[in-house]
């Protein structure tokens, strides 16, 4: 069955410095892959995702992910913190002829000054 | 353009009780799926629905019930309110039905089960 793991319940990054969040999947086959924001009560925005082609990815608000296949993992990465990044962030895989998304179960981004 | 819109956004609601959320797709968007988000969660996929017919169901009790109108909106409704339905309720739209599409989100609805 597939399944997401993120190992880490809350981060806290100071502002200016580097970000990595880690996502580790479970899935027979190449799965397709995100990362999803979410502030305080708010939906879900869509960072960036991972198809298939170049194993790192580019997304929005200066985030990238990079897929390790023999790892299982889709770790999302920024180099310099703001303090609007604090927020819940979400990895979900899905599969490639599926209807659905499973989610991790998050991990909140906390950024001091 | 407008984005996934979805209504309304907090209710309550009393044990027993029903509740049926609503939400409009992204224009030209033809799949919209609902997923249940309890607080500390990630969201769980409940329903998915492509051209009003259903084309992925979750590990959901029968009291969770789904459709999709020919203008692509759809409503979510849940039967008999247990306290533990208390959650986010988000609504996500695609331009078609497959996870290789991207999936856009509404920013919810709130629903309290007191």
């Amino acid at each position: 069955a597939q399944s997401v793991t993120q190992p880490d319940i809350h981060i806290t990054v100071s502002e200016g410095a580097s970000l990595e969040l880690r996502c580790n999947y479970s899935y027979g086959a190449t799965p397709y892959l995100f990362w999803y924001v979410q502030s305080p009560g708010q939906g879900l925005q869509l960072l960036l995702k991972y198809f298939s082609g170049d194993t790192l990815v580019q997304g929005i608000k200066g985030f990238e992910a990079e897929f390790k296949r023999s790892q299982s993992s889709f770790n999302l990465r920024k180099p310099s913190v703001h303090w609007s990044d604090a927020a819940e962030y979400f990895c979900a895989v899905g599969a490639q002829a599926g209807t659905a998304l499973i989610f991790g179960k998050g991990t909140t981004l906390s950024v001091s000054s | 353009d407008a984005g996934v819109t979805q209504s309304p956004t907090h209710l309550i609601k009393t044990r027993g009780q029903h509740v049926t959320l609503r939400c409009s797709p992204i224009s030209g968007h033809k799949s919209v799926s609902w997923y249940q988000q309890v607080l500390g969660q990630g969201p769980q996929f409940i329903f998915q629905y492509y051209e009003k017919e259903e084309r992925g169901r979750g590990n959901f009790p029968d009291r969770f019930s789904a459709r999709q109108f020919p203008n692509y909106s759809s409503e979510l409704n849940v039967n008999a309110l247990l306290l533990g339905d208390s959650a986010l309720y988000l609504c996500a739209s695609s331009v078609a039905g497959g996870s290789g599409n991207t999936i856009y989100f509404g920013e919810g609805s709130w629903l309290t089960v007191v």
